[in-house]
């Protein structure tokens, strides 16, 4: 089983539009990564949060994770087409410095 | 400031050939450094990570392997590929110790026909 759930799994919205990407674990997250993914390249790191209730933004994004530290959610206000991509979350589920990642969101901003 | 590189950014091999991609970081010493494989559509599996020179953990028993010839050097290598290990292989580093954010260099695409 996926030990980091993402959904949805793909995301289409209208430009203007908000979203909000979550990624959940049925394990405590000792730290959990957001990134953006264009196709074909590497990742840019986008935020990292550790402690419970925390959140951050970066530009028009803010993530947040709980206090029970197993959800963090990515909300985009105002999408443009400059957010597409994939956003992926990793996260480091045994505290040893190696972070697991989910499956990835694609996100299309239709302007 | 620091970089990652990854070379070559694109690769058609034939199965059965040998296999060597290279990674090297600059701007920072000592870093953990980690392979990953991304299949279409999926996210990223942890293939290898080395916390020094010489110094390498597999995290799935496959085809490949990894090696740390110098300290901001991280190759990986097979030397018969199969059709499976087509994919997306990204190299990260990350300044040693635990939860430290990854930073990405910008993949090689393997495709094994």
């Amino acid at each position: 089983s996926q030990e980091l759930e993402q959904s949805p799994q793909s995301l289409i919205v209208q430009e203007g539009k908000n979203l909000t990407i979550n990624c959940t674990s049925s394990k405590t997250l000792y730290g959990l990564y957001w990134y953006k993914q264009k196709y074909g390249e590497g990742l840019i790191f986008l935020m990292m949060l550790q402690k419970g209730g925390e959140e951050k933004s970066h530009e028009k994004i803010t993530a947040k994770l709980d206090e029970k530290k197993q959800q963090s959610s990515l909300h985009i206000t105002a999408s443009q087409p400059s957010h597409a991509g994939i956003y992926l979350c990793g996260a480091d589920m045994s505290n040893a410095g190696k972070s697991t990642f989910g499956d990835g969101t694609t996100l299309t901003v239709k302007p | 400031s620091q970089t990652i590189h990854q070379w070559p950014a694109t690769l058609v091999q034939p199965v059965g050939s040998p296999l060597s991609l290279e990674c090297t970081v600059e701007g920072t010493s000592n870093p953990n450094l980690y392979w990953y494989r991304q299949a279409a559509g999926r996210g990223l599996q942890l293939l290898f990570y080395s916390v020094g020179i010489g110094q390498i953990s597999s995290e799935v028993p496959q085809n490949l392997s990894a090696s740390r010839p110098q300290d901001r050097q991280f190759i990986l290598s097979s030397k018969k590929l199969l059709l499976s290990d087509s994919g997306f292989y990204l190299c990260a580093w990350s300044v040693s110790g635990y939860q430290e954010t990854q930073y990405f260099g910008p993949g090689t695409r393997l495709l094994v026909l």
